[in-house]
C-alpha cells in the first residue's frame, strides 16, 4: 500500500504570501495525483488532478507539480478564502483503492 | 449542475446497522463510477468503497470489508452503502463522490454516522 505523507502539518502564512505544500509517496506513483481543499463544515473540493491540471473553476494561483514520489501544491499569493486544509490523493491501480495524505492546514499567521 | 445529496445517517449502537443513500442529479448517473469516503471527527479523509458504473466491480477498504456493501440503482440515480456490525471507529461523516479517472470530481455535503451506546 502506498502511503502519502504531507508536510508541513500546519503552515502559518499571511495573505499575499506564497504557500508551498508537499506530498511525498512511499513509492513511485503514476501522474494520477490529485489535491483537494476542505474548509470547516464543508465537503472537500477538487483543486488539481493528474498532478498539474486545475479543476473547473479553480483560480490560476493554484498550481501543482512533481513526479515519482514528490509532489507539490503551490498557492502563488494567498487570498483570505484559501485558508483551509489541503489533502493529496492517489489511486492504486486494479483493484482500485484510493489513499489520502493526512492533510496540511494553511492558517492565518 | 452536478448534485450529490446523502441521507440516512444517525445514531446507532455498536453492532447495529444503517443504510446510507446518495441521490444524484445533473449528470448521466449510469455513465459514472462512484465511491464512498468518510472522515472521522477532526481527522483526515479515508476512502471506504467503490462501485463501477454498471455495478460489475466493487471494492472496499480493509477496515470495512465484510461489513459494508455498496450498491447502486441507475434507474433511480441513487447510490447506497449498507453498513452492518458497526463499531465506534466507524463514526464519521460519510461522503458520496463521483469518480472520474483517478479523482473525485464532485462530492456530496456528507451525512454523519455516530456509533455509540
Amino acid at each position: 500500500e502506498i502511503v502519502l505523507t504531507q508536510s508541513p502539518a500546519t503552515l502559518s502564512l499571511s495573505p499575499g504570501e506564497r504557500a508551498t505544500l508537499s506530498c511525498r509517496a512511499s513509492q513511485s506513483v503514476s501522474s494520477y495525483l490529485a489535491w483537494y481543499q476542505q474548509k470547516p463544515g464543508q465537503a472537500p473540493r477538487l483543486l488539481i488532478y493528474d498532478t498539474s491540471n486545475r479543476a473547473t473553476g479553480i483560480p490560476a494561483r493554484f498550481s501543482g507539480s512533481g513526479s515519482g514520489t514528490d509532489f507539490t501544491l503551490t498557492i502563488s499569493s494567498l487570498e483570505p478564502e484559501d485558508f483551509a486544509v489541503y489533502y493529496c490523493q492517489q489511486r492504486h491501480n486494479w483493484p482500485y483503492t484510493w489513499t489520502f495524505g493526512q492533510g496540511t492546514k494553511v492558517e492565518i499567521k | 449542475q452536478v448534485q450529490l445529496v446523502e441521507s440516512g445517517g444517525g445514531l446507532v449502537k455498536p453492532g447495529g446497522s444503517l443504510r446510507l443513500s446518495c441521490a444524484a442529479s445533473g449528470f448521466t448517473f449510469s455513465d459514472y463510477d462512484l465511491s464512498w469516503i468518510r472522515q472521522a471527527p477532526g481527522k483526515g479523509l479515508e476512502w471506504v468503497s467503490y462501485i463501477s458504473s454498471g455495478s460489475s466491480y466493487r471494492n472496499y477498504a480493509d477496515s470495512v470489508k465484510g461489513r459494508f456493501t455498496i450498491s447502486r440503482d441507475n434507474a433511480k440515480n441513487s447510490l447506497y452503502l449498507q453498513m452492518n456490525s458497526l463499531r465506534a471507529e466507524d463514526t464519521a461523516v460519510y461522503y458520496c463522490a463521483r469518480v472520474r479517472a483517478e479523482r473525485f470530481d464532485y462530492w456530496g455535503q456528507g451525512t454523519l454516522v455516530t456509533v455509540s451506546s
